[in-house]
């Protein structure tokens, strides 16, 4: 998981509340991507960005909005958790190339 | 849409048996992903296929693009218990190659 770090590792909310998870790379790449992952769902992308300045939706984008801050940073928030919202979250990137994707270590979320 | 199936979805084995799973479509693919997550971790990448009928290893691991360009194999020999986690298949959507479909993973459990 070198080059992408993720913050937080792990987060537990209420419904309702708001929180942004923020994703930062150092590998230079253009395409950055949000996915989550629940138990025998496999990985389903929420948002993706291919390049600074572009977002678009992925298969499951309702309840969450992104930021493409700069070419480094990827934010993922939600403005109003609900329960259906616990999963495990991961950011990747890719050179957009080969279309090989290098995934963060993951955000455990809770909402109660 | 597109969709990858794979199989078995799990597998417990012992240590140092071979393992075989397998990731098919009812669709072309031209690129043909495989990904392994280690427990509490986001997935790495292991092997990518870029041709039909290509046979690539990484160590213990072998990967074939299938000819029909509709299946892919990988292969584990001789399993050791750090082989235990998730392997999954991707490969590039049809309608944008920025994204990726993934299979549901196929979870191998080793017994030492």
């Amino acid at each position: 998981n070198a080059g992408v770090t993720q913050t937080p590792k792990f987060q537990v909310l209420k419904t309702g509340q708001s929180m942004t998870l923020q994703c930062a790379q150092d590998m230079n790449h253009n395409s950055m991507y949000w996915y989550r992952q629940d138990p025998g769902m496999g990985l389903r992308l929420i948002y993706y960005s291919a390049s600074e300045g572009t977002t678009d939706k992925g298969e499951v984008p309702n309840g969450y909005n992104v930021s493409r801050l700069n070419k480094r940073e990827f934010s993922l928030r939600l403005e109003s958790a609900a329960p259906s919202q616990t999963s495990v979250y991961f950011c990747a990137i890719s050179s957009g190339g080969p279309l090989t994707q290098y995934f963060g270590p993951g955000t455990r979320l809770l909402v109660l | 849409g597109q969709q990858l199936n794979q199989s078995p979805q799990s597998m417990f084995i012992q240590e140092g048996e071979d393992v075989s799973m397998n990731c098919t479509s009812s669709s072309i693919f031209n690129t043909w992903l495989w990904y392994k997550q280690d427990p509490g971790e986001g997935p790495v990448l292991l092997i990518a296929l870029y041709k039909a009928g290509e046979l690539t290893s990484n160590g213990r691991l072998t990967a074939q693009f299938g000819i029909t360009r509709k299946d892919s194999f990988l292969n584990i020999s001789a399993s050791i218990p750090s082989d235990v986690g998730i392997y999954f298949c991707a490969g590039p959507s049809a309608g944008n190659n920025r994204k990726l479909i993934w299979g549901l993973g196929t979870s191998l459990a080793v017994n030492p």
